[in-house]
């Protein structure tokens, strides 16, 4: 069956650091790798898509990479601020006309000053 | 752009009584997703409609959860008789669909539901 991992464990950064949270998944082929935030008792918040073919895509201080050969994304974010404390989910989507999304249990960061 | 609106924020019911959740989507997204989130746990995708059509309820429990959005738009999420396990979060969501671009899902706060 369709599986995605993400880090186990909550990750403690310390602020400036990089943090990296990592996704791996089997049984699945996804066209479309997606990365959101939540914050406590609110929805997710669309971070950044990358597709099958794009190795790497970065905004402002967040890059992600997609390595479809290991079936694993890594989402690293540079010079971590307290507010980037939150859970990370990852999302995989296949290329269908009826596009949906599949999570994983998401990763959650703390950043301490 | 007004984001993805939800009601109720929290609904408390015993078991076996029915509850209804009501979701607007951003407006001219025509997809529209409802997922069910237990503590702890990613989004678990229930039901998926384009405009009024459903296009997943694969893993929507039909005997107990029924869905709908009339004309496109709004959508109601529906579940008779309520079971413990119910209890979770209800999040709705829309995107434009993926020929639109490499766009995101919008999401709404959700619903908490907790059925005791």
């Amino acid at each position: 069956s369709q599986k995605i991992e993400q880090n186990s464990e909550a990750l403690n950064i310390q602020e400036g650091k990089t943090a990296t949270l990592t996704c791996n998944y089997t049984n699945y082929s996804p066209a479309y790798l997606q990365w959101y935030r939540q914050d406590p008792g609110r929805g997710p918040v669309f971070l950044l898509l990358i597709r099958e073919n794009e190795k790497e895509k970065r905004k402002e201080r967040l890059k992600v990479t997609f390595d479809t050969t290991l079936k694993q994304s890594l989402f690293h974010i540079t010079a971590s601020q307290p507010a980037d404390s939150a859970t990370y989910l990852c999302a995989l989507e296949r290329d269908s006309s009826a596009s949906k999304i599949i999570f994983g249990s998401g990763t959650r960061l703390s950043i301490r000053p | 752009e007004a984001g993805v609106a939800q009601s109720p924020r929290y609904k408390i019911i015993e078991k076996r009584q029915s509850v209804a959740f009501w979701c607007n989507p951003i407006s001219g997204h025509a997809t529209l997703y409802w997922y069910q989130q237990i503590l702890g746990q990613g989004p678990k995708l229930l039901i998926q409609f384009q405009n009024n059509g459903v296009v997943d309820d694969s893993q929507l429990p039909k005997d107990r959860f029924s869905a709908e959005r009339l004309k496109g738009v709004d959508s109601t999420l529906k579940i008779q008789p309520a079971k413990l396990e119910d209890s979770a979060v209800y999040l709705c969501a829309s995107s434009l669909g993926r020929r639109q671009g490499n766009y995101g899902y919008t999401f709404g706060s959700g619903t908490r539901l907790t059925v005791v």
